[in-house]
């Protein structure tokens, strides 16, 4: 059964720092990985989605790649800033179908 | 405006009285799935539809059930509601184009059962 972990479960950094969140999947044969923005008492916002065959997807201010056979991707936030602060959630995609498999996530707070 | 729109938003129910939560997309999205949330768990899925009158259990399917009669909606139906079905649940629907595309997800329903 895919487990994924995401490290850390918090993190608090000061407005401008470039950070990295972290998720890991025990099953590597997966078809695609998502990550996710959530907002309190908010629904889940795609940020971004790498099939199984990309290394790295960007879009403004977050890259994430993706390492099948280590079983890791790595979303990446530059210069990062205030409206950042939200809970980020990555979701891997096996194989035999539509079973999404989410992390815990990781809470992220930006301090101005 | 592309959306997935979940009613109720907040729901306080008693135990054994049947419920639906009611999920519908503007998208034209083949797949549709249900998940809750709950804290230390995660988001978890509950059941979901690749597409009309094809639907699967997902993670934890026990004490729902669900109906894809037409693309648009996909209702969840907790037939005799537990305290332990108290959650935040959240419809998704994602593209046709692919296993799977870009997910979108609804606003979220939050459910009490007393």
């Amino acid at each position: 059964k895919q487990e994924v972990t995401q490290i850390p479960a918090a993190l608090s950094v000061p407005e401008g720092e470039n950070l990295v969140l972290n998720c890991s999947f025990t099953d590597s044969a997966i078809y695609n990985l998502q990550w996710f923005r959530q907002d309190p008492g908010k629904g889940l916002t795609s940020l971004l989605l790498i099939q199984s065959s990309q290394r790295e997807q960007t879009s403004g201010r977050l890259n994430a790649s993706l390492d099948k056979s280590s079983g890791r991707s790595t979303l990446y936030i530059a210069a990062s800033q205030p409206g950042d602060s939200a809970t980020y959630l990555c979701a891997v995609n096996n194989n035999a179908g539509n079973m999404l498999t989410f992390g815990g996530g990781t809470r992220l707070m930006v301090k101005p | 405006e592309a959306q997935v729109t979940q009613n109720p938003r907040y729901l306080i129910t008693v135990t054994g009285k049947k419920l639906t939560v009611t999920c519908s997309q503007n998208m034209n999205h083949e797949y549709m799935s249900w998940y809750r949330q709950d804290p230390g768990l995660g988001l978890r899925q509950i059941y979901y539809s690749m597409n009309v009158e094809v639907t699967d259990k997902g993670d934890v399917p026990e004490g729902y059930k669900v109906s894809r009669k037409e693309k648009r909606n996909f209702p969840l139906i907790l037939e005799s509601p537990s305290p332990n079905q108290t959650s935040l649940y959240f419809c998704a629907s994602s593209s046709p184009r692919g296993n799977t595309g870009e997910l979108f997800f609804g606003e979220g329903s939050r459910l009490t059962v007393l």
